[in-house]
């Protein structure tokens, strides 16, 4: 069964480094997403991505933050410059066309701020 | 009005029994509102999910119960077992045109151990 894959499991960075967080969507599916998860706590949305574009983004998703998809195949999250509260697990979801909102998501990727 | 209110926060139930967890939701344009199971180190997975034109939706043990004037809606396992032991965690978000790419907004999720 196809599923969403999310590399590196675990990244762990200096406060201030940029990060990338990598992610490959299943691949018949057009719109990808990123959540974060802390510790604990409910799994909150980051940004959708659509046709190549930003279809929606939560305030949470500030000027640090950015999406690319620099293939038919990646698509990636990146951290300009991290903080601690960035400390988290990020999830890559996808879903896709006309298949109401049924996002799939990868496994994550636990990343941690010193 | 974006918010997802889950309850309980956690949930204790002997084998067989029907757990049951509840959520409520404020966003009336919300109207596709799935369930994901959680398990320690993975991400969650898609469970079953309901939208607004019933009221009820049954897939294996689990059920979804809807009830639309009151903006609410549960979960049910039936038979549960020491195996459905995870963190449940209700959502909820509008379809948007053609499917559209809405994110789901999460309930804070359910820590539901099943005793043997």
């Amino acid at each position: 069964e196809p599923e969403v894959t999310q590399t590196p499991s675990h990244q762990v960075t200096q406060m201030g480094q940029e990060v990338i967080l990598r992610c490959v969507p299943i691949s018949n599916h057009l719109y990808f997403y990123w959540y974060r998860q802390i510790l604990g706590q409910k799994v909150e949305f980051l940004v959708s991505f659509y046709n190549n574009e930003i279809s929606e983004k939560s305030e949470i998703f500030d000027d640090q933050f950015s999406v690319e998809r620099p293939d038919g195949s990646n698509f990636t999250l990146k951290i300009r410059s991290t903080k601690l509260e960035d400390s988290a697990m990020y999830f890559c979801a996808s879903k896709r066309r006309g298949a109401h909102n049924e996002q799939f998501f990868g496994p994550g990727t636990r990343l941690t701020v010193l | 009005q974006q918010q997802v209110k889950q309850s309980p926060q956690s949930l204790i139930v002997q084998k067989g029994g029907i757990p049951i967890i509840n959520c409520a939701y404020e966003n009336t344009a919300f109207d596709y509102f799935p369930w994901y199971q959680q398990f320690p180190g993975k991400g969650p997975a898609l469970l079953i999910a309901i939208r607004p034109d019933v009221s009820e939706k049954k897939e294996g043990r689990f059920t979804i119960s809807f009830n639309k004037s009151a903006k609410q809606f549960s979960l049910h396992i039936m038979d549960s077992q020491p195996g459905d032991s995870a963190t449940y965690f209700c959502a909820a978000s509008k379809e948007g045109s053609g499917g559209g790419a809405d994110g789901l907004t999460f309930g804070k999720g359910t820590h539901l151990i099943i005793q043997p």
